[in-house]
This record gives structure tokens, sequence and C-alpha cells, in this order.
């Protein structure tokens, strides 16, 4: 398997740009997790899903930041207008869900990551 | 609410030194996991250890080893022998199972010299 697939690696955009970050979760995984990851605030969860359906965005940080998984092999996150402050580290992780408590938390796999600078 | 607090934000030895990485944690949960995750230079995020509530062993592989003290809701992470490639940034975790969310710490950055 592939692993969890992100890109890009790497965006440098400017401020007000939009921005739209990609996500592959690893194929028959059942939950999606976008995080950030900042000097300032260390690793934040904003947004999970399960089977393509938003389960909690408690951790987005304003409107600007949205997020879609029209599918099970695809997400996105995507800022609209970018500001310099978005600038991080963003990670996708995917698990599956396993029916009993024993097991009831599988491991999240996460991605390489995309570094985004905005300017 | 849950939190993890990791005290250590930067760690330096030299190389062969062994070296503990702390972790505390909060919850009114009775039913949680504790993990460890390194994050290397290179930036991506590797799983090293999952822990249940339930099971208070602690836990060794090769030069890691885990000793989770539910007492103290601490969950301390030990490299013995530490090496040049043992430098990364180590994170502690806790998961909600009700809510299904995983709380990181703040990292200890652990530098280990030649």
């Amino acid at each position: 398997d592939a692993g969890v697939i992100q890109s890009p690696r790497h965006e440098v955009t400017e401020m007000g740009q939009e921005v739209t970050l990609r996500c592959k979760p690893i194929s028959g995984h059942d939950y999606l997790f976008w995080y950030r990851q900042t000097m300032m605030r260390g690793l934040e969860l904003l947004i999970y899903f399960n089977n393509n359906v938003p389960i909690d965005d408690s951790g987005m940080p304003e409107d600007r930041f949205s997020a879609k998984m029209p599918n099970a092999s695809f997400s996105t996150l995507k800022i609209q207008p970018s500001e310099p402050r978005d600038s991080a580290v963003y990670f996708c992780a995917s698990s599956l869900a396993s029916p009993t408590w024993e097991h009831s938390y599988n491991e999240q796999f996460f991605g390489p990551g995309t570094r985004l600078t905005v300017l | 609410a849950q939190k993890v607090t990791q005290a250590q934000t930067e760690i330096s030895v030299v190389e062969k030194e062994d070296v503990t990485l702390d972790c505390v944690y909060e919850t009114r949960d009775t039913t949680y996991y504790l993990f460890w995750y390194k994050q290397p230079p290179s930036g991506e995020l590797v799983f090293l250890i999952r822990r249940n509530s339930f099971d208070e062993q602690n836990e060794i592989s090769g030069r890691y080893s885990w000793n989770f003290q539910k007492s103290t809701s601490s969950f301390n992470f030990t490299i013995t022998a530490s090496q040049v490639v043992d430098s990364a940034v180590y994170f502690c975790a806790l998961f909600n199972n009700a809510g299904n969310m995983l709380t990181f710490g703040g990292g200890t950055r652990l530098m280990v010299k030649p």
C-alpha cells in the first residue's frame, strides 16, 4: 500500500490567494483527519470525516477554511483567502474503524504533510 | 476536555546516554489510549507505540521503553544508549474513545550529539 498521499508537498502562495490541499487516504480506511502543525500551537486537529461525512470541524480556525470529502478516496482542505498566519504544515491521516472496543481505536497513518507558506 | 503536557521542549544528550521524555495527560475518560509518535527532520509522523488505559504494563522494544503510571497520569518514554538517528521531535498523544479525538502534546525535541 502506498500509504496516505498528500499533494502538493510544498506550496508557496501570496496572501489572498486560494489554496487547495489534497489527500488520498489508505484504501479501505473509514476515517480521515486533517491536522495543522505550527511552532506556536503544535499539532492541532482541524476536522475529521467518517465514511466521507464530516463529524467534527470544531478545530477549523475560521470560515476561510473548508474541507470536503466527495468520495472515500479523496479529500481537500481549502483556504480562501489565505493569510500569512496560515503558514504551517498540514497533515492528513486515515484510520480504520473497528466494531469492538478492544480495537475501537485504530492507528492513524499520517501522510508526509504539505508545507504551506503564505507570503 | 483533555490535555497532554510535555514539559521538556528540548533535550540535548551525547550519544550512548539514556534519556527519558516525560508525558503527563489529563482526561475525564476512564477509557483512553496513549501514543508516542516520532517526527524526524524529514517531517513525517512515525507511530511508535499505543497503550490502552487498562494496560499498565511497561513495554520494551529494543532500545525503547515506556512507563505508564495511571496513578500519576504519566506515560514516559525512555531511549537507552541513544544514537544520533534518534534525533527528532517526539510527540505524546491521548485518544478520547468517545469523541475519536487525538490530542497531541507540544512535543519534545531530542538532539543526540555524537
